[in-house]
């Protein structure tokens, strides 16, 4: 089974910083990669697919990269509507599907 | 633009069958090439892939759970279910149902139910 690991488990930033979440995987995924926010109470909502590609509709602040077993998200500058945990999920050990222990975003 | 609405019992007891069934709505179920799936998250923590069924009817279930899960759909209810048996303790969470296709990205999720499984 492929092991998907997120660090940190918990961030706090201020607003306007720049946020970066890992997530490595225990075997190379290519960019069989996707990122979700999920806000309180909510289901998650897809970001980042493919590794890299914006999600339409979701804002150019947020990116991705990355390939094999390194990956990295981006919030290029927090708004205080990104407080959130956020996931990663591989698809490349399919049809298995994993997600990521969750980064939760909080602000300074 | 798909829906979709988990409904069944919040309360489940120990040693019983967890059964949920997940309506659709905006679209058929047996659309091609959409996976119609069931995430979990216990309280307070990650998500976790319980199984999925793909159009043909084709199951695939997490290898941790897939001695107890069974997924099926009903085409006539443009519904699908999930059966969880013999749960504990460690099985309450907020069940979602989702939907992907191809590309292997949840682009669909009901809002979730919390199911409790207590004596």
């Amino acid at each position: 089974d492929i092991q998907m690991t997120q660090s940190p488990s918990s961030l706090s930033a201020s607003v306007g910083d720049r946020v970066t979440i890992t997530c490595q995987a225990s075997q190379d995924i290519s960019n069989y990669l996707n990122w979700y926010q999920q806000k309180p109470g909510k289901a998650p909502k897809l970001l980042i697919y493919d590794a890299s590609n914006l999600e339409t509709g979701v804002p150019s602040r947020f990116s991705g990269s990355g390939s094999g077993t390194d990956f990295t998200f981006t919030i290029s500058s927090l708004q205080p509507e990104d407080i959130a945990t956020y996931y990663c999920q591989q698809y490349d050990n399919l049809p298995t599907l994993t997600f990521g222990g969750g980064t939760k975003v909080e602000i300074k | 633009q798909l829906q979709l609405q988990e409904s069944g019992p919040g309360l489940v007891k120990p040693s019983e069958t967890l059964s949920l069934t997940c309506t659709v709505s905006g679209g058929s179920i047996s659309s091609s090439s959409y996976y119609w799936g069931w995430i979990r998250q216990p309280p307070g923590k990650g998500l976790e892939w319980i199984g999925s069924i793909y159009y043909s009817g084709s199951t695939y279930y997490n290898p941790s759970l897939k001695s107890r899960v069974t997924i099926s759909v009903d085409t006539s209810k443009n519904q699908f279910s999930l059966k969880l048996s013999s749960v504990t303790a460690a099985d309450t969470a907020v069940y979602y149902c989702a939907m992907y296709a191809g590309t292997f990205h949840f682009d669909y999720w009901g809002q979730g139910t919390l199911v409790t499984v207590s004596s």
